[in-house]
């Protein structure tokens, strides 16, 4: 059972605007949410991370919102770049145990 | 300082045969994930080791094993290959000190794995 849902496997947006991409989870023993890039001939890389205690959490552009009785988390990007073109997965983990990916978002900024 | 290496970066095997995939963690790092990538299934949990010892595993067939090294190094085995083995498998590592194996991970390149 996929227990980290990304129901949208592509997202297109222009760049300068906001890139949203979403995250749906099923097991209320998540307690730690990431966001990984991976571009292609890579591996993923970490990007931005947030606690269950937490309901935002920004870096820079990045900005990752959890919504715990939705059991829903998203990434915002803003302003979105060219560079940002990439492959994005949202990843869940509960106390003490392995990191569950989604099936990741390719998103395409396009100039 | 270095990053996660993974070898082979590419290799073709046929129906039947096994690999071997072998990592490299970052310095330090004694926790060592492994991963499977395929379209439209993400990244697939395989197992994790930390300090020699599988903490955790996924739901794959036993023809997927795999073990750690006292120097940390992992490698992942997997045996009578199958057309849907065919994928990229990425190698993870993390200080995992605490036994929580959170926070960031830091992924190797890959092993692209073809089946024919």
């Amino acid at each position: 059972d996929q227990q980290v849902k990304q129901n949208s496997p592509s997202l297109s947006v222009q760049e300068g605007r906001i890139s949203i991409l979403n995250c749906d989870y099923t097991n209320s023993m998540f307690d730690y949410f990431l966001w990984y890039k991976k571009y292609p001939a890579e591996g993923p890389t970490f990007l931005i991370s947030i606690s269950s205690i937490k309901d935002k959490n920004e870096d820079g552009r990045f900005t990752v919102f959890l919504n715990k009785s939705a059991k829903h988390l998203s990434l915002h990007i803003v302003p979105s770049q060219p560079g940002d073109s990439a492959v994005y997965f949202c990843a869940a983990s509960p106390q003490g145990g392995k990191l569950i990916f989604g099936q990741g978002t390719e998103l395409s900024v396009k100039p | 300082k270095a990053g996660v290496t993974q070898t082979p970066r590419y290799l073709i095997k046929t129906r039947g045969q096994q690999v071997t995939l072998s990592c490299s963690p970052i310095s330090g790092h004694r926790s060592v994930s492994w991963y499977q990538q395929t379209p439209g299934q993400g990244l697939q949990f395989l197992f994790e080791y930390f300090s020699e010892t599988q903490r955790n595993k996924g739901n794959f067939p036993g023809r997927f094993s795999g073990r750690q090294f006292s120097n940390s190094r992992s490698e992942m085995n997997v045996s009578t290959l199958e057309l849907g083995d065919s994928a990229l498998y990425l190698c993870a590592s993390s200080k995992g000190t605490s036994g929580r194996n959170t926070g960031e991970l830091f992924f190797g390149e890959g092993s692209r794995l073809t089946v024919l």
